[in-house]
């Protein structure tokens, strides 16, 4: 079955450092990658996707490329705000599913 | 796109209550998908609604304690039978386009006291 493997959190960083949180995933056939981000008491956005091999979602500063060799989906930001502070999710949806698979989320903290 | 109206937005309950929440889809889909995250969790899916048959449920979860109603292409509704504090979540409700979209409602936060 699809799973997503996401790195375990939390993550604290100061202002302006440089943000990696990976993913890699499990799926049948050639699935479709999204970050989503969860701010403090508010419900889920989409933050970015990806839908086909090599093609790299961005958004807000955060950039994530979707590598089929390696199955990965890294989410990377070069200078983090405090603003920036939530809890970020991994998914993927395929096509035999055609629900969305989620990471168990990492929660990022960012101090000025 | 689709936009989904959830309501209510949060709630209050008494356990041994039921809540009733209402997802409506500004357009026609064919399948709609419950979620619950559990405080500091992530989701999980409860069931899987398709308009005229039973919802399938996840592993773990029971049409007797969730009962999904899906009276046509646009709308469905969750119910969280005799609650109890284990049930206070936040509860999502999701549709998708294709193999590239996800589109989800804003969530209703659930705390039973």
């Amino acid at each position: 079955g699809n799973s997503v493997t996401q790195m375990e959190g939390p993550v604290t960083l100061s202002e302006e450092a440089f943000l990696t949180i990976n993913c890699t995933y499990t799926a049948t056939g050639y699935p479709s990658l999204f970050w989503y981000v969860q701010y403090p008491g508010e419900g889920l956005q989409l933050l970015l996707k990806a839908t086909k091999a090599d093609d790299k979602g961005s958004n807000k500063g955060f950039e994530a490329t979707y590598r089929k060799e390696t199955t990965s989906f890294h989410l990377e930001k070069g200078s983090v705000q405090v603003s920036d502070s939530a809890v970020y999710f991994c998914a993927l949806l395929s096509g035999s599913a055609r629900q969305l698979t989620f990471g168990s989320g990492t929660q990022l903290t960012v101090l000025p | 796109s689709a936009v989904i109206s959830q309501k209510p937005s949060r709630d209050i309950c008494q356990r041994g209550t039921s809540l009733t929440i209402q997802c409506q889809v500004d357009s026609q889909v064919t399948m709609m998908f419950w979620y619950r995250q559990q405080p500091g969790q992530s989701l999980t899916l409860i069931a899987t609604a398709n308009q005229g048959s039973e919802a399938t449920y996840e592993s773990g979860f029971v049409i007797d304690k969730f009962p999904i109603s899906r009276p046509n292409l646009t709308f469905s509704t969750l119910t969280v039978s005799n609650m109890s504090p284990e049930d206070s979540s936040i509860y999502l409700c999701s549709v998708t386009a294709g193999e590239t979209e996800a589109f989800f409602g804003q969530g209703t936060r659930l705390t039973v006291v």
